[in-house]
């Protein structure tokens, strides 16, 4: 079973709907939780940060963490075509040296006009 | 603005070929990592350093060496490729002190025959 585990998709949603994305994950020393975005030949680029658990919101984005349940999703409001990308979640247990990261599998999401 | 940056971004390979793939960043960070992406594998460690000629295997070292001489640059070795290294691969940068963020640069899609 994999540390972190996420839909791989794809998630076909029409222009202004409502993106729903999760991972859950195994791992109860995690508590720093990422979101990254991926566009097509791509690196990833850091979307949502959040430490422990909690809500964040930045824009149309939102982040959740419920670490009782191993549990964290992002919501994206109002999504555009912009918006298709591949969404891949990241935590991590510790500021120990070297910062690593372990990554789901990511979801690849598709806005159609 | 962070930017790292890869040596090349399409190389095709033999099997038993020597492989050296480059990485620089221009921030200073002490941090860097190599990682492969495979479909439905997610993103997968393969070394990282936190400090110039330091490194730490990551999740999947073998079949790969790595070297850092100087602070910007992450060189990744295939001593001896072989077709199931076919991947993309990416390389990341971040800060020791500081969010967790790891910052990446483009990739490089490797094709071994």
């Amino acid at each position: 079973q994999k540390e972190v585990e996420q839909d791989p998709g794809p998630l076909s949603v029409p222009e202004g709907a409502i993106v729903s994305l999760n991972c859950t994950y195994s791992n109860s020393a995690f508590q720093y939780f990422m979101w990254y975005r991926q566009y097509s030949r791509k690196g990833p680029e850091l979307l949502m940060y959040t430490y422990s658990s909690g809500n964040k919101e930045d824009g149309r984005f939102t982040a959740q963490v419920d670490k009782s349940s191993k549990y964290i999703s992002l919501f994206i409001r109002d999504s555009q075509p912009s918006d298709s990308a591949t969404y891949l979640c990241a935590m991590s247990a510790s500021k120990a040296a070297g910062n690593k990261l372990t990554f789901g599998g990511g979801t690849r999401v598709l806005v159609k006009p | 603005d962070v930017k790292v940056t890869q040596s090349s971004r399409y190389l095709v390979k033999r099997t038993g070929e020597k492989v050296f793939l480059e990485c620089v960043q221009d921030m200073d960070h002490e941090n860097m990592f190599w990682y492969r992406q495979d479909p439905g594998l997610g993103l997968r460690l393969i070394y990282f350093s936190y400090d110039v000629k330091m490194k730490e295997k990551g999740d999947i070292p073998e079949g790969y060496s790595v070297s850092r001489e100087k602070k910007e640059r992450f060189s990744l070795i295939l001593e001896s490729a072989s077709t199931n290294q076919t991947s993309m691969y990416l390389c990341a940068s971040s800060l020791e002190d500081g969010p967790d963020e790891q910052f990446f640069g483009p990739g490089t899609r490797l094709t071994v025959l």
